[in-house]
């Protein structure tokens, strides 16, 4: 009963930006849209959050809609170490502590 | 990387056996999560803590059981391994509700 929906995979050229789209249609008004990815073999890695403001910080941009029904989240210049699964989740309400991943999007940077 | 260690990072053990798998934060964050990640199942929560003392089930607990003396060390046993429990499993810490950072990961094998 995944909540989130994600392309299973992308290319991106390097030094190009990558768009991650994220679509979920179901969330409630309580819960954070988050940005976590891993590369191979590694544990997760923590990217970004946001509710319904867009955020930016070092690694990324996270752009909500109006409606807050998808997400995009963005690296701004990609780089081959970039190359990874991305996971988008959310987290709220009654499920503070279950981070959950879905299938996520393999993004591949491309030299 | 946020300091935090797991030991061992790897381990066979025969069915049967009990496992203890430590995860130890430099951090002194308040929140302490164990995971597994399985093919075909994603990441799923097994316990969590949320203070010295305070713990609390997950969503996949059984036959697992944790405990947390001190702030910094969390640890899961496993009090009677089974090949089900063949797993890589993964510790977070978080000083909030909102962003984790995991550990490099234990892979186990239960034979």
């Amino acid at each position: 009963d995944a909540k989130t929906t994600q392309p299973p995979s992308m290319d991106c050229a390097e030094g190009r930006a990558a768009n991650l789209p994220c679509n979920h249609s179901t969330i409630s008004g309580n819960e954070y849209v988050y940005w976590y990815r891993q590369i191979h073999s590694q544990g997760p890695q923590y990217i970004i959050h946001g509710l319904k403001n867009n955020e930016t910080n070092e690694m990324a941009s996270l752009i909500i809609t109006e409606d807050r029904k998808s997400s995009t989240l963005t690296l701004p210049h990609a780089t081959l170490r970039d190359t990874a699964v991305y996971y988008c989740t959310l987290l709220g309400g009654g499920s503070n502590y279950k981070l959950t991943f879905g299938k996520g999007t393999l993004l591949t940077v491309n030299p | 990387d946020a300091g935090i260690t797991q030991s061992p990072r790897h381990k066979v053990t025969e069915t049967g056996t009990p496992v203890t798998l430590r995860c130890h934060q430099t951090e002194n964050h308040r929140y302490m999560y164990w995971y597994r990640q399985d093919p075909g199942h994603g990441l799923r929560l097994i316990h969590y803590s949320y203070g010295v003392k305070d713990t609390d089930k997950g969503e996949v607990s059984d036959g697992y059981s944790v405990s947390r003396s001190k702030t910094e060390d969390f640890l899961l046993t496993l009090e009677s391994a089974t090949s089900s429990q063949t797993s890589v499993y993964f510790c977070a810490i978080s000083p909030n509700i909102h962003e984790q950072y995991f550990g490099p990961g234990t892979r186990l094998t239960v034979t």
